[in-house]
């Protein structure tokens, strides 16, 4: 069965320290990868995704994150975190070639910064 | 910028009582979908509808779970009758195309925290 594993569930740092958040899919085929972030109150967002080409995606607030195809592996980074970043990180896959529907989410990871 | 719009946010109802939540999904979209977070655990999918049938369920989407698209905006969730373990946010998303296709992203709303006593 297809499953998504995120290595860390609670992370606190502070405030400029380095991030990066573990992602693991079990999945055959092709994939559609996805990071989402929740903030304290509010809906899910997309930070970024990938569907082909440059494994090295951008996202939004300096976020990125990197595919590795032989290592199944979708691993969100950012240099420098500021408080503002405190949030619940939620890896996604969805297979990348059907029509089933849905995202296969991770256990969700929250990161606290400390200011 | 458009968004998905869950009411109501919060809903308390007793064991065996019917619920309905309700999603307002993105209007130019054609996929919608249900997804619940129990309290501690992973994102799980329930359910997604396209051209007003269900195209996927998964096994938590038992008979005591119905959605409907009453009206073309709102999409519904029904749960006929609660369980304390049915206690979860729900998610709404949608998509304007199907999850396989290229460049294709969800978005959600912000979740109805629903919570059986």
């Amino acid at each position: 069965a297809q499953s998504v594993s995120q290595h860390n569930h609670h992370v606190i740092l502070s405030e400029a320290a380095s991030l990066e958040l573990g992602c693991n899919y079990s999945y055959g085929g092709t994939v559609n990868l996805f990071w989402y972030v929740q903030y304290p109150g509010q809906h899910l967002q997309l930070l970024l995704k990938y569907f082909s080409g440059d494994p090295l995606v951008k996202g939004i607030k300096g976020f990125e994150a990197e595919f590795i195809k032989s290592k199944f592996s979708f691993n969100l980074r950012k240099p420098s975190v500021q408080w503002s970043d405190t949030a619940e990180y939620f890896c996604a896959v969805s297979p990348g070639s059907s029509n089933t529907g849905k995202l296969i989410f991770g256990q969700g990871t929250t990161l606290q910064v400390k200011p | 910028e458009p968004e998905v719009t869950q009411t109501p946010s919060h809903q308390v109802t007793q064991m065996g009582q019917e619920v309905i939540l309700r999603c307002v999904p993105i209007s130019n979209h054609l996929y919608f979908y249900w997804y619940r977070q129990i309290l501690g655990q992973k994102v799980e999918f329930l359910v997604s509808f396209y051209n007003n049938e269900i195209s996927e369920k998964s096994e938590i989407f038992d008979d005591q779970f119905s959605v409907e698209r009453p009206d073309g905006s709102n999409f519904t969730l029904k749960i006929r009758s609660t369980k304390l373990e049915d206690s979860a946010m729900y998610f709404c998303a949608s998509t304007k195309r199907a999850f396989g296709t290229m460049n294709t992203e969800a978005f959600f709303g912000q979740g109805t925290r629903l919570t059986v006593v």
